[in-house]
């Protein structure tokens, strides 16, 4: 079965500095990986995905996640974090079973200090 | 949020009472969704409709029910028979293409029911 972990709760960054939020997957054949931010009290914002090419998948707001097949991970990160990147982030992947199905992970809380 | 609309934002009832949320979306999507999100967790799945006049049962169906009689339109219907109907409900849609999978979220719907 599909699925898809963040390990961390909650990452803490200093404004300027690089982010790291972490995600690894399970899955059984060619893995469709997603990341969403959500702001309090909103819906979620699709951010970027990866299919197939590249490992290094560029969306919005500057964000970027590594695929990485061997470690199965799928790691999003920006090299200088701001303020307002403060949010709960999600990492999701495709269900096999269903196409149209996408399972989340837990999520991770970001707070970058100023 | 883009072209996916959920009403009302806020929403309050007695225990005992259905209540029905209001999804629409614009977007042309074939697929719709809604999720249910609960504080400290992830999003975990209700019901979701790949065509008009069908949908299939998520993973935490018991409770509510939804029909699909327009493609723009997706109502959700918490029963008296949900046990804990107080939550954050996300509605979402998707295009059927095998390269789109990713979902857009529409603002959400919170539910208090006392």
């Amino acid at each position: 079965a599909q699925s898809v972990a963040q390990p961390e709760d909650q990452v803490n960054v200093a404004e300027g500095n690089p982010l790291t939020v972490k995600c690894t997957y399970s899955v059984s054949g060619n893995p469709y990986l997603f990341w969403y931010v959500q702001y309090p009290n909103r819906g979620l914002q699709f951010l970027l995905k990866y299919i197939t090419g590249d490992n290094l998948v560029k969306g919005s707001y500057g964000f970027e996640a590594e695929f990485n097949k061997s470690q199965t991970s799928f790691h999003l990160k920006k090299p200088s974090a701001l303020v307002s990147d403060s949010a709960l982030y999600f990492c999701a992947v495709r269900d096999g079973s269903s196409a149209s199905k996408i399972i989340f992970g837990s999520g991770t809380r970001l707070s970058i200090r100023p | 949020d883009g072209g996916i609309t959920q009403s009302p934002k806020y929403l309050f009832r007695k225990e005992g009472q259905n209540v029905t949320l209001s999804c629409e979306q614009n977007l042309n999507h074939d697929a719709m969704y809604w999720y249910r999100q609960d504080p400290g967790q992830g999003l975990r799945l209700i019901y979701y409709s790949q065509i008009v006049n069908d949908f299939q049962k998520g993973d935490i169906a018991e409770g509510y029910s939804v029909s699909r009689e327009k493609k723009e339109s997706f109502p959700l219907t918490v029963t008296s028979a949900q046990k804990n109907p107080t939550a954050f409900y996300l509605c979402a849609s998707s295009i059927a293409d095998r390269n789109s999978y990713e979902q857009y979220f529409g603002p959400g719907t919170r539910l208090t029911v006392t």
